[in-house]
């Protein structure tokens, strides 16, 4: 059984449009999170939510917004895409949100054109 | 925000050989993960070692942390053409804000 999972794994899309990439676990943790990983392969947290609350927001632009519909669940909204969204983002859970060992999605690999 | 770095940024062995990482990060911490990341795929974790804590291992793999000198180590033991992925320390400081990771290093096998 995957713990975590994501759709779509690829998602090509043209500038302006709006996308979701989805995300679900199934391991009963309490926290998720969302990362974007570069082409250097550089991994930077983008969001976490915490039994449905959002409780880091580093600084990304405001076209992206995540939503949690219950605990299991942190899709990614992004809106207006730009060419430097291209990226592979991963959702990630833990069973708290104090430096628990994190378990990863696949990831999703968003080309912008 | 605490930065891991990860040393080398590249490292091709042969197999058999050991392979060592070196991780260094700025503030302090409640623990440092080590995960690897083979080619195309998600993080895996591999290991957690705690602020007291000097060394841990697990199966082949040996991390050491110096909370002095802020860094840790990732030693592979037995180097096989499997293990070629790219390795990452990430760091907690103990807050909410989860983990920051480094740049990774991305380590070759050869056969």
């Amino acid at each position: 059984d995957t713990a975590v999972s994501q759709t779509p794994k690829y998602l090509v899309t043209q500038m302006g449009n709006d996308k979701s990439i989805k995300c679900e676990q199934n391991l009963g943790h309490d926290t998720m999170y969302w990362y974007k990983q570069d082409s250097k392969k550089f991994l930077k947290i983008m969001f976490s939510y915490n039994n449905k609350e959002l409780i880091i927001n580093e600084t990304v632009p405001n076209r992206f917004s995540p939503k949690s519909p219950d605990k299991a669940h942190l899709n990614l909204h992004i809106n207006s895409l730009e060419l430097g969204d291209s990226a592979v983002y991963f959702c990630a859970s833990s069973p708290t949100s104090t430096g628990d060992t994190q378990y990863f999605g696949p990831g999703t690999r968003l080309t912008v054109l | 925000s605490q930065q891991g770095e990860e040393d080398p940024q590249a490292l091709s062995i042969q197999e058999g050989e050991n392979a060592t990482m070196n991780c260094s990060y700025k503030t302090s911490i409640n623990n440092l993960q080590w995960y690897r990341q083979n080619s195309g795929r998600g993080l895996v974790h591999l290991i957690l070692i705690r602020s007291n804590e000097r060394e841990k291992h697990s199966g082949r793999l040996r991390v050491t942390l110096d909370t002095s000198k802020k860094s840790s180590s990732l030693l592979i033991t037995a180097s096989r053409a499997a293990d070629t992925a790219s390795y990452f320390c990430a760091t907690d400081g103990g807050g909410a804000d989860g983990l920051t990771f480094g740049k990774g290093t991305h380590l070759i096998i050869q056969p």
